[in-house]
């Protein structure tokens, strides 16, 4: 089975602008979460969606948002940047929502913004 | 954001030693405890996922143990090999969303 997959791997953006960042889960995977890390920092956790629902979302500004697809693609929308949105975004799929799971972590996409 | 401390923050041991990592979390509203393996450059792999206390989970050399009522979990590896250098990650779930850890950054030398 493929494994998780993000696009585009690496991107470089101006403080304002708007970026969008795409996660293909798992093939049969139905909950797709969303993770920041900044330096220094742990994986922040942004938000999880099941059947196209947003089923939790951590502790971001509403300039961060997502959505999921019927085919349980997921994609994170970031407008007007800050510098401080430079990180490493990393998305994780399991099959189920739930503690149990095992998140399968994507190769991430790293943002940086000037 | 719920406090989970990892220690130590890095290790440097020599092939063949043993070595041992805590993550700490709260003892309350405790679901589950994951453990990842993060290789430079790789994604996060998962280790282990455990949810009751007492819990003991093994996969070749590396293992982990569980104390909910306490609020840590050990993982342990026996005869590091320089294939381990990684850094480790432990991720409490309270119930609604994963929180890690900052990680150890473990380096094994030949």
């Amino acid at each position: 089975k493929a494994g998780v997959t993000q696009t585009p791997r690496y991107l470089i953006k101006t403080r304002g602008q708007q970026v969008t960042l795409s996660c293909s889960p798992i093939s049969g995977h139905r909950s797709v979460s969303w993770y920041q890390q900044t330096p220094g920092q742990g994986l922040q956790f942004l938000f999880e969606y099941f059947s196209e629902t947003q089923r939790n979302k951590g502790n971001f500004p509403g300039r961060f948002s997502g959505r999921q697809f019927s085919n349980s693609r997921s994609e994170m929308n970031v407008s007007t940047l800050e510098l401080g949105d430079s990180a490493l975004y990393l998305c994780a799929s399991s099959p189920q929502e739930g503690v149990q799971e095992t998140q399968y972590f994507g190769p991430g996409t790293r943002l940086l913004v000037l | 954001i719920l406090n989970v401390e990892q220690s130590p923050q890095s290790l440097h041991v020599q092939e063949g030693d043993s070595t041992n990592f805590t993550c700490s979390f709260p003892s309350s509203n405790f679901y589950a405890l994951h453990w990842y393996r993060w290789e430079t450059a790789k994604s996060p792999e998962a280790l282990f996922v455990m949810t009751l206390n007492g819990d003991e989970k093994k996969k070749g050399r590396i293992s982990a143990t569980l104390n909910t009522k306490e609020g840590y979990s050990y993982l342990y590896i026996k005869g590091s090999q320089p294939e381990d250098s990684a850094t480790y990650l432990c991720a409490f779930w309270p119930g609604y969303a994963l929180n890690f850890g900052k990680g150890t950054s473990l380096l094994v030398t030949p």
